[in-house]
């Protein structure tokens, strides 16, 4: 099911190194995946997304890796910054009746300078 | 280029007065359209989903409404808000028809006393 009532799990990374945040999804007959980054106060800002047909996807600092045997998503951020400091969701869209896109819980990124 | 705009940006509404948020999107046809509400450190509920005017489906029971009379105009209504309705609502557009990412605006907090 959805995560929505669940509180948010955190990292803190130093300023400099690599970020590497984890999502689960449950359904395997998900094929598309979307990272999203959300500063507080503002709406989610679309990142990076893959399809199923791929298991890697990079973009500019940011890597997506898609496990599908273990149904197992990653993003990771090179060189993090303190502009990275945010809340990043991993959604999956279902093959159900119609198209809809499922949120993970959330990770609270904290990069300390 | 698209974009998404939602107002008021902050609402502050005692218990028991009606309640109209107004998305709108511009530069594109036939999006489909959602609400999601977020509570503080939370991850993302979706509210109701439109896929053209007039069709709206919901999500949860609750003490909300939505409603379509334009393409690209999307409303969040309540009759009567309880302390439970606080919380950060955002509105998402998608392109019609395919597994697409969807694309947030800038989101209405909203604080019912």
């Amino acid at each position: 099911g959805e995560s929505v009532g669940l509180h948010l799990p955190t990292l803190s990374v130093q300023e400099g190194d690599n970020s590497i945040i984890n999502c689960a999804y449950s359904n395997s007959a998900s094929d598309y995946f979307i990272w999203y980054k959300q500063e507080s106060g503002k709406g989610p800002q679309f990142i990076i997304d893959i399809r199923s047909n791929m298991d890697k996807r990079q973009g500019q600092r940011v890597t997506v890796l898609l496990n599908k045997t273990v149904k197992h998503l990653s993003l990771q951020i090179a060189a993090t910054q303190p502009g990275d400091s945010a809340v990043y969701f991993c959604a999956e869209n279902r093959e159900t009746s119609y198209d809809k896109v499922i949120f993970g819980p959330g990770t609270s990124l904290s990069v300390i300078p | 280029s698209q974009t998404i705009h939602q107002w008021p940006a902050t609402l502050v509404q005692p218990v028991g007065s009606p309640l109209s948020l107004e998305c709108t999107v511009e530069g594109t046809s036939n999006p489909n359209l959602y609400w999601y509400r977020q509570a503080a450190g939370r991850g993302l509920q979706l509210l109701f989903y439109s896929v053209g005017i007039g069709q709206i489906s919901s999500e949860v029971p609750q003490n909300l409404s939505a409603s379509r009379p334009q393409d690209r105009q999307f409303i969040l209504s309540s009759k009567k808000l309880l302390l439970s309705d606080s919380g950060f609502y955002l509105c998402a557009w998608s392109p019609w028809g395919g597994k697409e990412t969807q694309y947030f605006g800038p989101g209405t907090r909203l604080l019912v006393l």
